[in-house]
């Protein structure tokens, strides 16, 4: 089975400092990673995803995560925040090729403070 | 490309009573998921269904049920509804049955009085 532990279920930030959200996994099987951001009252929205190659990725808006094999991890980070980033943040994973079930964090309260 | 809708956006239902939630994906997806949210116990996977076949199911009691359409299109119902069913429905939409990436809707708000 899997499981996937968000380990901060809280940061407080200053604006433009740097943020780190981390996530641990466990699995007896490769699996696949992501990071969902999710607004007040929305849904899910993918952040960025690990599937296979670099173990580095980057979404869009400046946020990258770093797989971690030997240490079942894959932190978000960020080197400077914006108001604008504050939300819930879900690590997830799935074995992708045997379903779309995701196993997801508990989730990350990140508050950008001015 | 419109995303995945989901309907009603919120809901008020009494203890006893049964309700019917619906999800759309996203033009030519063929798999939905369902999962509930809750502050207490976070994202749990409802189900998963593909061409209209239940593939796999999480561990909620026998009163959750779902169902998939030719169209792709997705009801959950939930019967005997409990004030512990209050919650965000979210329903996620993949392409094909093993992908890796799904997209979800903006939920339905179900609160249960």
């Amino acid at each position: 089975a899997q499981s996937v532990t968000q380990l901060d279920s809280q940061v407080p930030v200053f604006e433009e400092a740097p943020v780190e959200l981390r996530c641990n996994y466990s699995s007896s099987v490769s699996v696949y990673l992501f990071w969902y951001v999710q607004y007040p009252n929305q849904g899910l929205q993918l952040l960025l995803k690990y599937l296979s190659g670099s173990t580095l990725v980057e979404s869009i808006n400046g946020f990258e995560a770093e797989f971690n094999k030997s240490q079942t991890s894959f932190h978000l980070r960020k080197p400077s925040v914006h108001i604008s980033d504050t939300a819930e943040y879900f690590c997830a994973v799935t074995r992708g090729r045997t379903g779309n079930q995701f196993y997801f964090g508990t989730g990350t309260s990140l508050t950008v403070i001015p | 490309k419109a995303g995945v809708t989901q309907t009603p956006r919120y809901l008020i239902k009494t203890r006893g009573q049964q309700v019917t939630l619906s999800c759309s994906p996203i033009s030519g997806h063929r798999s939905v998921s369902w999962y509930q949210q809750t502050p207490g116990q976070g994202l749990q996977f409802l189900f998963e269904y593909f061409s209209e076949t239940q593939r796999n199911k999480g561990n909620f009691p026998g009163r959750f049920s779902g169902r998939q359409f030719s169209n792709s299109r997705s009801e959950m119902n939930v019967s005997t509804l409990e004030l512990g069913d209050s919650a965000l429905y979210l329903c996620a939409s993949s392409l094909r049955d093993r992908d890796t990436e799904a997209f979800f809707g903006q939920g339905t708000r179900l609160t249960v009085v």
